[in-house]
């Protein structure tokens, strides 16, 4: 299994809900990652776990948070998230000296 | 600082045309990796290649083809004989080595690359 899978696919919510995205790799990947990426940009790094732990939180609000129950899943928890916070948020992994694989991303929309 | 530089915005070939995308980067380390993606319109992010600083050899796969010149810090990207579903964006990215399994991608802006029938 060389994939990382993502659900769900597209994500509508308001303001005042929360929501949970989720990640999945059965690859043995020791580093799993969450990017947002806006329309005609590169992605950009949000958090990264190594080993199940909390390795870099690049100054995200805390309307995003993070989990890693284990070493195959990711989730991101969404509350009072705001319009300019939709986006695709990607999630990926990697393990040492290898490239990220990325996940096909989730369409995040909030009204 | 760490950068890099797709300069390309923007690419369009017809079909068949061979076509390059550049890439530039800058590091002060002397060890790093350097990464090309593929971002069709469905959004996800395809891995293409890796290479580490110290193995300066050019690699082909199929029709991709890829030039690493370290004297100019380049890694360049070149598709043969280009077809329709090569259209998407591509992006070169640059890692420093990292201690045990992360590896912190520093991405440049991309080229969309539209391959016209």
């Amino acid at each position: 299994d060389t994939e990382v899978t993502q659900t769900p696919k597209h994500l509508v919510m308001g303001m005042t809900n929360k929501k949970s995205l989720k990640c999945e790799q059965h690859m043995g990947h020791r580093a799993m990652y969450w990017y947002k990426q806006k329309a005609k940009k590169p992605p950009e790094l949000m958090f990264v776990y190594s080993y199940e732990k909390l390795s870099i939180n690049e100054s995200v609000p805390s309307r995003f948070s993070p989990e890693c129950p284990n070493s195959s899943l990711l989730n991101l928890h969404l509350h009072a998230l705001q319009p300019e916070d939709s986006a695709l948020y990607l999630c990926a992994s990697s393990q040492e000296l290898a490239g990220q694989f990325f996940g096909p991303g989730t369409r995040l929309t909030v009204l | 600082a760490q950068k890099v530089t797709q300069a390309q915005t923007e690419i369009s070939v017809v079909e068949k045309e061979d076509v390059t995308l550049d890439c530039v980067y800058e590091t002060r380390d002397t060890t790093y990796y350097l990464f090309w993606y593929k971002q069709p319109p469905s959004g996800e992010l395809v891995f293409l290649i890796r290479r580490n600083s110290f193995d300066e050899q050019n690699e082909i796969s199929g029709r991709y083809s890829w030039n690493f010149q370290k004297s100019t810090s380049s890694f360049n990207f070149t598709i043969t004989a280009s077809q329709v579903v090569d259209s998407a964006v591509y992006f070169c990215a640059l890692s420093p080595p990292y201690g045990g399994a992360t590896n912190k991608l520093i991405f440049g802006t991309g080229t969309l690359l539209a391959v016209q029938p």
